[in-house]
């Protein structure tokens, strides 16, 4: 069984610029969840997904932003980024319902400069 | 006070040793609770879950909830060299998946 994948594997942006991740989750798992780990601070969660709505955010500005697809991947944007956007982005993938087991992509390392 | 809180590390054990991991929790609602290895530089991998009182056991490692005291810890047996990673606890919050700080663990040969 294919695990939850992600691309691009690194990206690097400079200040200002729009940037969209995207993330492809496990056969049969609905719901999609992303979480940025920036140095130091540990793994934060973002956004959920299930079934093309979103579900729960986290602690974040309006400008991570986000969407599900029919097929259940899943992107997140990010505007206007910052130099603290800089941070490993982690999509994870469940069986619908956030009580679920969630299974984690290899991430985006996302550099801004 | 932080949602999930574990021993900050690093954790330093000999090959064949025991590690022992510590994680606190302040929702005493929370119901689902994950252990997660991270490899330096890697995504987390899913060790062990427990939802119930008491212990589980995978292999080399045990889970151990305890509702009451909002604790929840990891037990790595006969520690390898390969086991060497930092280890996240991480608690379902609110239809949200919150994460402790991790503990490194480094086990020498």
């Amino acid at each position: 069984e294919a695990g939850v994948t992600q691309s691009p594997t690194h990206l690097i942006k400079t200040r200002g610029q729009q940037v969209t991740l995207r993330c492809s989750p496990i056969s049969g798992h609905t719901s999609v969840y992303w979480y940025q780990q920036a140095l130091g601070l540990g793994l934060q969660f973002l956004l959920w997904y299930d079934e093309g709505e979103e579900r729960n955010r986290g602690n974040f500005p309006p400008r991570f932003s986000g969407r599900q697809f029919p097929n259940y991947s899943s992107e997140l944007n990010v505007n206007a980024l910052e130099l603290e956007d800089s941070a490993l982005y982690l999509c994870a993938s469940s069986r619908q319902g956030a009580e679920e087991t969630q299974y984690f992509g290899p991430g985006t390392r996302l550099l801004v400069l | 006070q932080k949602e999930v809180e574990q021993n900050s590390g690093p954790l330093s054990v000999p090959e064949g040793a025991i590690a022992s991991l510590n994680c606190t929790y302040s929702d005493r609602g929370s119901q689902s609770f994950f252990w997660y290895r991270q490899y330096s530089g890697k995504s987390p991998e899913l060790i062990m879950f427990i939802y119930s009182n008491g212990d589980k056991e995978d292999g080399r490692f045990t889970a151990q909830l305890n509702k009451a005291s909002q604790y929840v810890s990891l037990l790595i047996r006969d520690s390898q060299p390969s086991d060497s990673a930092t280890y996240l606890c991480a608690v379902m919050v609110d239809y949200k998946l919150s994460f402790g700080a991790g503990t490194t663990v480094t086990v020498r040969a």
